[in-house]
């Protein structure tokens, strides 16, 4: 497994303003994902994040809107932009291969929780 | 595409007696069937998985079953106790969707004392 952390953990933000939020692995991980986790649904994937590489995202969420960056094996941010309320939602980041961990396991932060106001 | 449906939405169970959530998947090549909890306030917690050269797997008080020509598996756990109330998720790989996690909607335990 893996110790996952995320900054920050909640946050009230203006609509058009922006946030960062930060994962921090505790060991070298190939595949870093991020996802959107509305209040009593499921985890809906935003992008997978690869060191070296862009980001891929999945449909409905756009670079521009969702940046992200992997500068390193144990780090990633993901950016969300111009906010609306609508975007108010738990961001979760999550790891696989972890620690020499078996393919397709995932282990996830403790997530960040946003509001739009 | 992969879809995982998930059933319950919410199970009540006496304290102490057995609960069972059930998934089904449609992708046939699916081979990775993980199970997480969700306690309020935290991320997703991995519990157990399954891969698909088994039929089930056991945890203590937890185990998960898989049959593959029905294309269904199941979360069983036992002896339930209070700190078992959380939202369970199922998840299956989506060998057609760039084998990411394709997740069920969550199933909502509650344990009565």
């Amino acid at each position: 497994s893996a110790v996952i952390s995320q900054k920050p953990s909640r946050d009230i933000c203006q609509r058009g303003t922006s946030l960062t939020i930060q994962c921090q692995v505790d060991s070298q991980v190939t595949m870093m994902f991020w996802y959107r986790q509305q209040p009593g649904q499921s985890l809906t994937l935003i992008a997978t994040a690869n060191q070296g590489s862009e980001a891929t995202y999945e449909s409905g969420f756009v670079i521009d809107k969702f940046p992200i960056s992997r500068p390193n094996l144990t780090f990633s941010t993901l950016t969300v932009s111009n906010m609306s309320p609508e975007d108010s939602s738990i961001y979760l980041c999550s790891v696989e291969g972890a620690g020499g961990g078996n393919f397709y396991e995932q282990y996830f932060g403790p997530g960040t929780r946003l509001t739009v106001t | 595409g992969e879809n995982v449906e998930q059933h319950p939405s919410t199970l009540s169970v006496q304290e102490g007696d057995s609960a069972v959530i059930k998934c089904t998947y449609s992708d046939s090549a699916s081979n990775y069937f993980p199970w997480y909890k969700q306690e309020l306030g935290k991320g997703p917690q991995l519990i157990i998985d399954i891969r698909s050269n088994v039929g089930e797997k056991k945890d203590q008080r937890i185990a998960v079953t898989l049959n593959k020509t029905a294309k269904h598996f199941s979360l069983h756990i036992t002896e339930t106790q209070p700190e078992d109330s959380a939202v369970y998720f199922c998840a299956a790989v989506g060998m057609d969707s760039n084998y990411q996690l394709i997740w069920g909607a969550g199933t909502k335990l509650i344990i009565k004392p």
